[in-house]
């Protein structure tokens, strides 16, 4: 069965830090890997797409990694601000572009 | 305004009544579709359509039903709401690529 994993489920961080937030995934073949933030009570929004040809993107502060040998993705926050408080949803889309969606890493930041 | 809307935001029932959640989208978007979202699940996919004349069934269609009235509408009908089916919903829309999908804010629907 197609699964992705997230880690960690939970994360608390200082104001200032950085953090990065992990995704393992089975899907194969597929054909993006997505990013999504979603703010509590809000749908979610995304960050990055990656094919499986691309193996880093950035959106800002936001930095995602593939590697689609190990079949891992990584989405690295710098710099960390308040408002990045959210989930953050890793998504593996088939060639059908059905959408595998992981169960998310709930971020908190402290000031 | 914003580009998916969905209409009730919230919305508590008892069990055994119909529900339909609404769904609007300005963006010109071919393809709408219909999640649900449990604490501690992933998204899962209730029903999807790729144009005004096409229906398919998601990974949990059972006890839901749909109509495509429009390009820009898409609704979402509990025929018989039952206590499980209490969820956060989202409607989505993408292009033709289906490369993004652009998310409602989300009805929080309560089956009491």
């Amino acid at each position: 069965k197609n699964q992705v994993e997230q880690s960690p489920q939970s994360l608390i961080i200082l104001e200032g830090k950085n953090c990065t937030l992990q995704c393992n995934y089975t899907v194969s073949p597929f054909s993006n890997l997505r990013w999504y933030k979603q703010d509590t009570g809000r749908g979610p929004v995304s960050l990055t797409i990656m094919t499986f040809s691309e193996n880093t993107k950035s959106n800002g502060r936001y930095t995602a990694t593939l590697d689609a040998d190990t079949k891992q993705s990584s989405l690295h926050i710098t710099a960390s601000q308040l408002s990045d408080s959210a989930s953050y949803i890793c998504v593996v889309s088939e060639f059908t572009d059905k959408l595998i969606f992981g169960t998310g890493t709930r971020l908190q930041v402290f000031p | 305004d914003a580009d998916v809307t969905q209409t009730p935001r919230n919305r508590i029932t008892k069990t055994g009544k119909r529900i339909m959640l609404e769904c609007s989208q300005t963006k010109g978007h071919d393809r709408m579709y219909w999640y649900r979202q449990d604490p501690g699940l992933g998204l899962q996919l209730i029903y999807y359509s790729f144009d005004v004349k096409d229906i398919n069934k998601g990974e949990i269609s059972d006890g839901y039903s749909v109509s495509r009235q429009a390009q820009a509408k898409f609704s979402l009908s509990l025929e018989s709401a039952i206590p499980n089916q209490t969820a956060l919903y989202f409607c989505a829309t993408s292009d033709r690529t289906g490369n993004e999908q652009f998310f409602g804010p989300g009805t929080r629907l309560t089956v009491l």
